[in-house]
């Protein structure tokens, strides 16, 4: 049974428009959050991170939103590009860091 | 600087064969990890390691085998292999110590396919 679910297998956007990415999670003693981008044919690489402590955080045109209270967090990206097109992973730990549980991904498309 | 290597890029055996994934990091990280990728699934961890000299059991770790050789070098060895391990595997290392610092780095991954 997955803990980490991202619901939407694929979403299209058009350039310079928000791109909403949403995961939701299970265990509520998930305190530490991350996102991931992957291109094909490549490994995953980190974008961007929250910590239960906080419900938000920032870093260039990538946010993250977390509420705990709903077992959710979404990833926004303003403006979008067309170089954001990739899948999009997000991951949730309890305690270990090094145990992450990972959704099944979002494959993003940013139309030009 | 490379940061994480892994070899084969593909591979292709018959059910029952053996095989070793290589898995190299050159950024003195103390923690690694292996990872297999399933279509709908997601990563799921395999085996980790948290520092030379110690593995532990992640979600999936049944039919799979590790070694950290060394702090660079963490393999993957898969002793009788069964089509349900056709997968994508990735490595992936970290420093491992303080909260910023659980950030993963990956590999570009193997694809295997057992037929």
């Amino acid at each position: 049974d997955q803990q980490v679910k991202q619901n939407s297998p694929s979403l299209s956007v058009q350039e310079g428009r928000i791109s909403i990415l949403n995961c939701d999670y299970t265990n509520s003693m998930f305190d530490y959050f991350l996102w991931y981008k992957k291109y094909p044919a490549e490994g995953p690489t980190f974008l961007i991170s929250i910590s239960s402590i906080k419900d938000k955080n920032e870093d260039g045109r990538f946010t993250v939103f977390l509420n705990k209270s709903a077992k959710h967090l979404s990833l926004h990206i303003v403006p979008s590009q067309p170089g954001d097109s990739a899948v999009y992973f997000c991951a949730a730990s309890k305690y270990n860091f090094n145990k992450f549980y990972f959704g099944s991904g979002t494959k993003l498309n940013v139309k030009p | 600087n490379a940061g994480v290597t892994q070899t084969p890029k593909f591979q292709v055996l018959k059910t029952g064969q053996s095989m070793t994934l290589q898995c190299a990091q050159d950024m003195n990280h103390n923690s690694m990890y292996w990872y297999r990728q399933d279509p709908g699934m997601g990563l799921r961890l395999i085996y980790y390691s948290a520092s030379e000299g110690t593995t532990d059991k992640g979600e999936v770790p049944n039919g799979y085998n590790v070694s950290r050789l060394n702090k660079r070098e963490f393999s993957l060895r898969l002793e009788s292999a069964a089509p349900s391990q056709t997968s994508v595997y990735f490595c992936a290392s970290s420093e491992g110590e303080g909260l910023a610092e659980y950030t993963q780095y990956f590999g570009p991954g193997t694809r295997l396919t057992v037929l």
